[in-house]
């Protein structure tokens, strides 16, 4: 089983100022890490994943999060906001083995951009 | 293209009554599932469905919830006897068939039960 824990359920941060949520999971297998985002009133839509290689993976909108097996985190990080990146962010993980790939997601961390 | 479809987009009952939502997922994607979202419980996986194998049941959290895949494309879970620590939004992905794969999400059904 796997469990993913997000340490901030909100943050709020000025427009051009950088951010990064945090994401650390538990895991007794070989996982794969996602960062989904979610607009108000949307489904949830991709950022980034990790499924091997490069512990450093980028995504849209400018994102990217870094891999930590040791510390077992997957932490996200944008080095300057707009008001458009106001959405609630999930940080996910899928057992490798498993059939299916069903995600475990984290509780979400909410991130407010103020001009 | 038209991507993951769900109706009703909301959905209010009373308590006791039995509820249908419906899923459209993206053509040719064999993979479906239903996660819900709630205010308690945060995401959470409940059925997942690939091809004509049997579903992956083991999210489903009472035997009060069970879902169904026709064809192999849309999909429809059911609640029966609605209480009202099911009101969630609940979510359907599909993805195509292969080794990783990325879940694409509808807009969800927002479930209140009165």
């Amino acid at each position: 089983a796997q469990s993913v824990t997000q340490l901030d359920s909100q943050v709020p941060v000025f427009e051009e100022a950088p951010v990064e949520l945090r994401c650390n999971y538990s895991s007794s297998v070989s996982v794969y890490l996602f960062w989904y985002v979610q607009y108000p009133n949307q489904g949830l839509q991709l950022l980034l994943k990790y499924l091997s290689g490069s512990t450093l993976v980028k995504g849209i909108n400018g994102f990217e999060a870094e891999f930590n097996k040791s510390q077992t985190s997957f932490h996200l990080r944008k080095p300057s906001v707009h008001i458009s990146d106001t959405a609630e962010y999930f940080c996910a993980v899928s057992d490798i083995e498993a059939a299916g790939n069903k995600l475990t997601f984290g509780g979400g961390t909410r991130v407010l951009v103020k001009p | 293209g038209a991507g993951v479809s769900q109706s009703p987009s909301n959905k209010v009952t009373e308590k006791g009554k039995d509820v249908e939502l419906r899923c459209d997922p993206i053509s040719g994607h064999t993979a479906l599932y239903w996660y819900r979202q709630s205010l308690g419980q945060g995401l959470e996986f409940l059925i997942y469905f690939q091809g004509n194998s049997a579903p992956d049941k083991s999210g489903l959290p009472s035997d009060r919830f069970s879902a169904e895949r026709t064809g192999g494309s849309v999909s429809t879970l059911t609640i029966q006897r609605t209480q009202q620590e099911d009101s969630a939004v609940y979510l359907c992905a599909s993805s195509p068939n292969r080794r990783w794969n990325e879940q694409f999400f509808g807009p969800g059904t927002r479930l209140t039960v009165l």
